[in-house]
Parts: C-alpha cells; structure tokens; sequence
C-alpha cells in the first residue's frame, strides 16, 4: 500500500527557504512509472500546484514558481523534496505530496492527483 | 497563463441536480479531471479522462465535455456531497492547472 509523509519545519521566515520532504513507502520510487508532485492549498482557498517530478529526475513546475523552485528526487532514500527560495507570507499553506495516477491519464505518465500525503501546514512569518 | 474557471458556489437541494463547470481555452485539447474535497480532507479524483469514473465513486456523479466547458453533474444529490469541487487540466507546456474550486451547498 502506497503512503506518503511529508516532514519539513512548520514555520519559515520570510525571504528564507521553505525545504519539505516527502517519504514514500510501500513502493520503489524507481521501480514505478509514476509522476510525484507537491500541491499546496492555503488556509480557506483553492489548490494549487507546485510541480512533479519523474524518478528520472524530469520535473515540470508551476510556471508562476519556478524561478523560485526546486524539486528533486533520492531513489536511494525513496524519497523526493522541494525548495521554494525567497518565501513571503503569500506561500502559507498547508503542503501535500501526492503520486499523478497515469492509469487515469492521457499519455506520457501524467494523470491526476491518486493517492496524497496527510500534508503539512507551512507558516512565513518572522 | 492558463486559467481554468468554476463558479465558485453551487447550491442544490437533496435530490436535485447539480451542475458545476469548468472553461478553458485548452479543454477542447487536454483531458479535464474532477476532485472532491470534503472539510479537512484529501481531495479525490471523482472524474477521470473528462467523462471517466473511478471504481467507487457513485453513478450520480457523471462528466462530460463540450468546446472550451467541462461539466460535472451530480444527480440526485445527498446532503454527503456537500463538498468543494475542483477540475484540473494540463496546459500547453505539461503544467498542471487547478480551476478555484466550486462550494457545492446542498440546502
């Protein structure tokens, strides 16, 4: 059974980098065909994605955060990670992984949001 | 960039039906997935591949598709589907994008 735990510091200060990681268990990160992305939701408002990374390393990220971002994986931790560098006040949100389900896709291993973490709440405040 | 835009409340009363949509430029080209996402919890997919249902999601949720809109409809609707709806889809470059999510109310 696939399960997913993100740990990482529940408050960062603004302008300071947000690290979060997120371990899976239950499966090899390099023996599946899956996409591993990072969504966050802030407090009463919509989701929204930050990006996905392939066990190859392949990463797709959200345009409006890439220049801040970084998303990598350790195959030999079966584990993947994100930076988001330069926070501000507007990046408080609760943080959730999650695996794409390319059964439920059209093509090249993308698919929706299957199986997510519990998350985890990030505050930016100094 | 891209957008994917939802109503953002829908209001029902039980054993009515609900629709909720979803428009975008790209739909006619990308699939549209559908999450629920009840009060403090995960959200699921309910609507896969536009009109796709996953095993275990009831019949009363269907999808479908038309030009630049995606629908969700929910018939016969229990006071249990009182949730947030979201569609997503991929844009042009593989990124993913979230519609801002719809409050289904059932009075």
């Amino acid at each position: 059974q696939l399960q997913l735990q993100e740990s990482g510091p529940g408050l960062v200060k603004p302008s300071e980098t947000l690290s979060l990681t997120c371990a899976v268990s239950g499966v090899s990160i390099s023996g599946t065909n899956y996409y591993w992305g990072w969504v966050r939701q802030p407090p009463g408002r919509g989701l929204e994605w930050i990006g996905s990374i392939y066990n190859s390393g392949n990463t797709y990220y959200n345009p409006s955060l890439k220049s801040r971002l970084t998303i990598t994986v350790d195959t030999s931790k079966n584990e993947f990670s994100l930076k988001l560098r330069s926070v501000t006040a507007a990046d408080t949100a609760l943080y959730s992984c999650a695996t794409e389900n390319h059964s439920y896709g059209g093509g090249d291993f993308r698919g929706p949001f299957d199986d997510w973490g519990q998350g985890t709440l990030v505050t930016v405040s100094s | 960039s891209y957008e994917l835009t939802q109503p953002p409340s829908v209001s029902v009363s039980p054993g009515q039906t609900a629709r909720i949509t979803c428009s975008g430029d790209g739909l006619p080209k990308q699939y549209a997935y559908w999450y629920q996402q009840k009060s403090g919890q995960a959200p699921v997919v309910i609507m896969y591949k536009d009109s796709e249902r996953p095993s275990g999601i009831p019949e009363r949720f269907s999808g479908s598709s038309s030009g630049t809109t995606v629908t969700l409809t929910i018939s016969g609707v229990q006071a249990e589907d009182e949730a947030d709806y979201y569609c997503q889809s991929l844009d042009n470059s593989g990124a993913w994008v979230f519609g801002g999510g719809t409050k289904l109310t059932v009075l």
